[in-house]
């Protein structure tokens, strides 16, 4: 079975500064890896995800992850955030056409 | 890209009665859809799975009586809460998958409270 930790349940940055939002995965097997985006009281948005190939992925909203299949990690990363940004993040697992296990998420909220 | 509507987007009902919630794929044919529940400031917890014209897959622990899953058509799904209690108030979310597409497509979310 798979499952997810995301490291910090909150985060909190300041508008402009880098943020990192740390994903850890488990599988016996090669999974494939998603962010999702929710907003307060709204559903899910794709960031982005990584299927194979190239272990940086690049997302919508300049968010950015990198693949590290050694450290069975999948982080996200922004170089500069804005207020807008400010929402909780989902990082998720899936055997493609099987279900997805996500994490616990990870608020992020961006101070002015 | 994929559009999923819920409706209703809230709901308030007394203890006891029932309350059904649909999800809609508007633009493509959903062939799996998925229901979740979302509690205060936690992670989406899959209830179960639908297959158009098949019984849904219900996940370890949910009670398949109480939450009655329907995926009639390839654009329709519905979640019917039985006999609700103050307990199941929850944020419900629904999201739909199409044939070869391993990407789910989220809807807005449901809030139902029970009163």
């Amino acid at each position: 079975a798979q499952s997810v930790t995301q490291l910090d349940s909150q985060v909190p940055v300041f508008e402009e500064a880098p943020v990192e939002l740390r994903c850890n995965y488990s599988s016996s097997v090669s999974v494939y890896l998603f962010w999702y985006v929710q907003y307060p009281n709204q559903g899910l948005q794709l960031l982005l995800k990584y299927l194979s190939g190239s272990t940086l992925v690049k997302g919508i909203n300049g968010f950015e992850a990198e693949f590290n299949k050694s450290q069975t990690s999948f982080h996200l990363r922004k170089p500069s955030v804005h207020i807008s940004d400010t929402a909780e993040y989902f990082c998720a697992v899936s055997l493609l056409t099987e279900k997805l296990v996500f994490g616990k998420g990870t608020k992020l909220t961006v101070n002015p | 890209g994929a559009v999923v509507s819920q409706h209703p987007s809230r709901v308030i009902c007394k203890s006891g009665t029932s309350v059904k919630i649909e999800c809609r794929s508007l633009d493509f044919q959903a062939t799996t859809m998925f229901w979740y529940r979302q509690f205060p400031k936690q992670s989406l917890m899959l209830m179960a799975t639908s297959n158009e014209g098949s019984k849904a897959t219900y996940e370890q622990g949910v009670e398949k009586d109480k939450f009655l899953i329907n995926h009639a058509s390839l654009t329709l799904s519905t979640l019917t809460v039985t006999s609700a209690h103050p307990e199941d108030s929850s944020f419900y979310i629904c999201s739909a998958r199409f044939r070869s597409s391993y990407e789910q497509y989220f809807g807005p979310g449901t809030r139902l409270t029970v009163t």
